[in-house]
């Protein structure tokens, strides 16, 4: 099983709208609407920001919105704050039974 | 409150034993599946397994399978992974997290379990 693909950084400034990319296959992301997407600070656990590909649990800021398509899901940042500087990553379930994390993106706001 | 609670860091020798816990609280443990997370210093976020609190249901990830043991005793709500011998490779953060069945979030995260493993 491997690792969804991210890219490794992304950066924008203050008010802008940023988007990661997370691609699998037809075996994860393409094959069910259980993509999630996480946000984790230095030293701390992840944190739950999107889950059934679009949906924003409770307490998740309106700024970050989730979609896909095909292969590839993606987490949408609009309003870019300093506090959204943190690393992201994706996961999916799997055909295989089990689930899999994306390589992770760093976020600089500039 | 829902959480899960982890222990506290681990020192040990190559070769040594280890299991870790992760309790849960708040929620039904019986309807929730657990999953453990291995992060390395400074890299991402690894699947080692997962495990139904109801039914001990478990799947491990390829990378992970035959080298820990992942086990649940819903009787105290608590899941565990666990090293018969560990190697130096294996020093890294354990997290524990919990989903809903029928969901993909994994909604509750431990604090991690910090895992140092030298000679």
């Amino acid at each position: 099983q491997s690792a969804l693909t991210q890219p490794a950084s992304v950066s924008g400034s203050p008010g802008q709208s940023i988007t990661i990319s997370c691609t699998g296959t037809n075996s994860d992301v393409g094959g069910y609407n259980y993509v999630s997407w996480y946000q984790q600070y230095p030293g701390k656990a992840p944190k739950l920001m999107i889950s059934e590909v679009s949906d924003r649990p409770s307490g998740v800021s309106n700024r970050f919105s989730g979609s896909k398509s095909g292969n590839t899901a993606s987490l949408t940042i609009s309003g870019l704050q300093a506090e959204d500087e943190a690393d992201y990553y994706c996961a999916s379930y799997a055909s295989s039974g089990i689930y899999v994390f994306g390589t992770g993106t760093e976020v600089t706001v500039l | 409150e829902v959480l899960l609670v982890q222990s506290g860091a681990e020192v040990k020798k190559p070769g040594e034993s280890l299991r870790i816990p992760c309790k849960g609280f708040g929620y039904s443990f019986s309807t929730h599946w657990i999953g453990w997370v291995r992060q390395m210093p400074g890299k991402g976020l690894e699947w080692m397994g997962i495990i139904n609190g109801g039914s001990s249901d478990t799947r491990y990830s390829p990378s992970f399978r035959g080298q820990v043991t992942i086990s649940a005793d819903k009787s105290i709500g608590t899941a565990y992974v666990e090293w018969s011998s560990l190697k130096a490779s294996d020093s890294a953060m354990y997290y524990c997290t919990a989903i809903a069945g029928g969901s993909s979030g994994w909604y509750l995260w431990g604090q991690g379990t910090l895992v140092t493993v030298s000679s």
